[in-house]
């Protein structure tokens, strides 16, 4: 079983609304990273995060998305304002080393907008 | 440019073997890891592959070549519930593609009877 907890499960949004999700890294796994995964399975990296400071995040993020990670509260990711293309699983990861060489997933935050 | 390719399907027999493929390119190689996805599910990671070579992990085996780019996942004595997709991951270097992994699309493995 999962020890990365994603909230909500399942989220049904309308066009041009905010759509937020949550993420609970494993215990005392300082990076954390987000991943959408289209309908056609490609993987898109989001942002990634080690403690609460972003390290990489590509443009789309930077322009639509909010994200944090506060320290002993959950990680955030949300898309100001939804769009029909941002329908997904968004999944969250952490690793216990920057270098990353195994990542923990969450079971994903299945996005669906209207 | 940079991206990971997988075949998108895969069928084997009960009890017999699988070799998922995977090719490569991208800024410098710092690793390649494998995931195993079921329908609904995480991803689980399963190995992680960094020197060229054979990697034997019982059930799965890894096979890395960096200077062609390629890697594959050997499933062996399969059973149905290996039926799942599997994910190769290839972290670049810092510069390039920053640390995050570059997944390919997976191959969903289908083991009959």
């Amino acid at each position: 079983n999962s020890k990365v907890i994603q909230t909500p499960r399942y989220l049904v949004k309308g066009q041009g609304q905010k759509a937020k999700m949550r993420c609970i890294p494993e215990k005392g796994h300082p990076v954390v990273f987000w991943y959408q995964q289209n309908k056609n399975n490609e993987f898109k990296f989001l942002i990634n995060f080690q403690n609460q400071e972003v390290l990489q995040q590509i443009d789309m993020t930077e322009k639509r998305f909010s994200a944090e990670c506060p320290s002993n509260s959950p990680c955030s990711l949300e898309i100001q304002s939804s769009e029909a293309g941002d329908s997904a699983l968004y999944l969250c990861a952490s690793s216990g080393t920057i270098s990353n060489e195994r990542l923990f997933f969450g079971h994903g935050t299945k996005l669906s907008v209207l | 440019g940079q991206g990971v390719e997988q075949p998108d399907n895969l069928m084997s027999v009960e009890g017999t073997f699988a070799r998922v493929n995977c090719t490569y390119s991208t800024s410098g190689f710092n690793g390649l890891s494998w995931y195993q996805q079921r329908e609904g599910h995480a991803p689980v990671f399963l190995s992680y592959v960094v020197l060229d070579g054979l990697k034997d992990s019982g059930h799965f085996s890894t096979f890395l070549s960096r200077s062609n780019g390629y890697s594959y996942l050997l499933l062996t004595e399969l059973q149905i519930k290996d039926s799942a997709s599997y994910l190769c991951a290839v972290r670049g270097d810092r510069g390039g593609s920053g640390n995050k992994l570059i997944f390919g699309t997976g191959t969903l493995l289908s083991v009959k009877p």
